[in-house]
């Protein structure tokens, strides 16, 4: 079985700074998916990256990048600019690519991100 | 819908009731999932269907958890003689399908049911 381990429960970072968060994960699969959710207040999960085990380019989407290093299985998030609106928890997320086994996301217990002025 | 909506936002029973959860996906998603979050932990799986079968519930605790999805659209969970262990928030996603690849299919999330069991 597939295990995600986020070591930080809480960060913190200054607003316009730079963060990075930290994940690993337990596989013996090689084709596998890896995300990191964002979950504010409100309770919805929203997908901030997702990056393609066979990919060895880091996903970037505007500020948030990724440094996915397979062979450490190592999956950590970079904020850069980090903005108020980016305080939440953020949960790092594994999901098989095999056909049959790929219906689950496996979640981390999350870090909680604060931003401070 | 534009979204996946979850209804009651809130719910407050007391132990040894029934209580049922409703999810109505994004329309067209065939894919729909089940997830509990308990207070300071990560999502956990509870159940997959792909259109109205499951396609997977081997994360249900315990025979008191069951969840139908009949027409393959909007899904109700199902949770029999509720006991305190099961407070938790209730999450329902869903995404436009499986098959080979689809594994990087967004889930889309609804904003969850908060079950409080007195």
């Amino acid at each position: 079985a597939q295990t995600v381990t986020q070591s930080q429960p809480e960060m913190s970072v200054q607003e316009a700074e730079t963060v990075t968060l930290s994940c690993t994960y337990d596989t013996s699969e090689s084709d596998y998916y890896l995300f990191w959710y964002k979950q504010p207040p409100s309770r919805q999960m929203i997908l901030v990256i997702r990056q393609e085990a066979y990919k060895q380019q880091n996903a970037t989407e505007n500020r948030f990048s990724v440094n996915f290093q397979k062979a450490a299985k190592s999956f950590s998030l970079k904020i850069s600019d980090s903005q108020l609106g980016d305080a939440a928890m953020y949960f790092c997320a594994y999901r098989s690519a095999s056909t049959g086994t790929a219906s689950k996301l496996t979640f981390g217990t999350g870090t909680r991100l604060q931003v401070t002025l | 819908g534009a979204g996946v909506s979850q209804t009651p936002s809130n719910k407050v029973t007391e132990k040894g009731k029934y209580v049922e959860l409703r999810c109505d996906p994004i329309s067209g998603h065939t894919a729909l999932y089940w997830y509990r979050q308990s207070l300071g932990q990560g999502p956990e799986f509870l159940i997959y269907f792909q259109g109205t079968g499951a396609a997977d519930d081997s994360g249900l605790p315990n025979d008191r958890f069951f969840a139908v999805r009949p027409e393959g659209s909007v899904s109700t969970l199902k949770i029999q003689r509720t006991e305190r262990g099961d407070s938790a928030v209730y999450l329902c996603a869903s995404s436009p399908g499986t098959g080979v690849r689809s594994g990087a299919n967004v889930l889309t999330f609804g904003a969850g049911s908060r079950l409080t069991v007195l």
